[in-house]
């Protein structure tokens, strides 16, 4: 099956500094997803970017699906910006059951 | 809409008691699951299900039934609750490839304890 990597798979920042999450997968995709895992436990959809870019507030993402891997920026990060952030694919042409990376574990502090 | 729904929020139970975990969705979707997700585990899959009638086995599927009798509805069985069942469990649906559209949604969670 298609695998996922995230990158880092930790990081703390310090309120106001910028940062970039990898999520790197294995096989051309026909779904990708950024999910922000809140500390109280709910999933959160950030975007849903099989190939592209795009921006919401202070978070952008773009998917580079020939090259197989998608980034997330974080700007001006906030203390509310802390979870964990996961990566979720769907192979195309293969099963459709979403595959997750382990995740990056963020944590800015004020 | 209500989006993806889920009762209870927490729940005891001791070695041995059955119960069910309840799901629905308020979107038409075909796609749902059931995930369980335990520290440094990340969200491993359970059960999925493509439509009504139409159920399949994920990656952890022992000690846990389901059954889709409508679009809506797709409850949680855990037969006989062990302790190696304490986690969190996440019900998610989405559209099936084809739609404009396969973004994942996910409900609040159940906190399940087993003691």
């Amino acid at each position: 099956g298609i695998q996922v990597e995230q990158s880092p798979p930790d990081l703390i920042l310090q309120e106001g500094a910028n940062s970039t999450l990898r999520c790197n997968f294995s096989d051309s995709v026909n779904n990708l997803q950024w999910f922000h895992q809140n500390p109280w436990g709910q999933l959160i959809n950030l975007f849903y970017i099989p190939s592209g870019t795009k921006q919401n507030g202070r978070l952008s993402a773009t998917t580079v699906a020939t090259e197989r891997y998608s980034l997330l920026y974080i700007s001006s990060s906030q203390t509310t910006d802390s979870g964990v952030y996961f990566c979720a694919v769907s192979a195309s042409g293969g099963s459709y059951i979403p595959t997750f990376g382990r995740g990056t574990s963020l944590i800015v502090h004020p | 809409n209500a989006g993806v729904t889920q009762t209870p929020k927490f729940q005891v139970l001791k070695t041995g008691q059955s119960m069910t975990l309840q799901c629905a969705q308020d979107m038409n979707h075909e796609y749902m699951s059931w995930y369980r997700q335990d520290p440094g585990m990340g969200l491993r899959l359970i059960h999925y299900s493509v439509g009504a009638g139409i159920t399949d086995q994920g990656e952890v599927p022992n000690g846990y039934n389901v059954s889709r009798s409508t679009t809506e509805d797709f409850p949680l069985r855990l037969l006989s609750a062990a302790p190696s069942q304490t986690s969190v469990y996440f019900c998610a649906s989405s559209r099936l490839p084809g739609a404009h559209t396969i973004e994942q949604f996910f409900g609040p969670g159940t906190r399940l304890t087993v003691l």
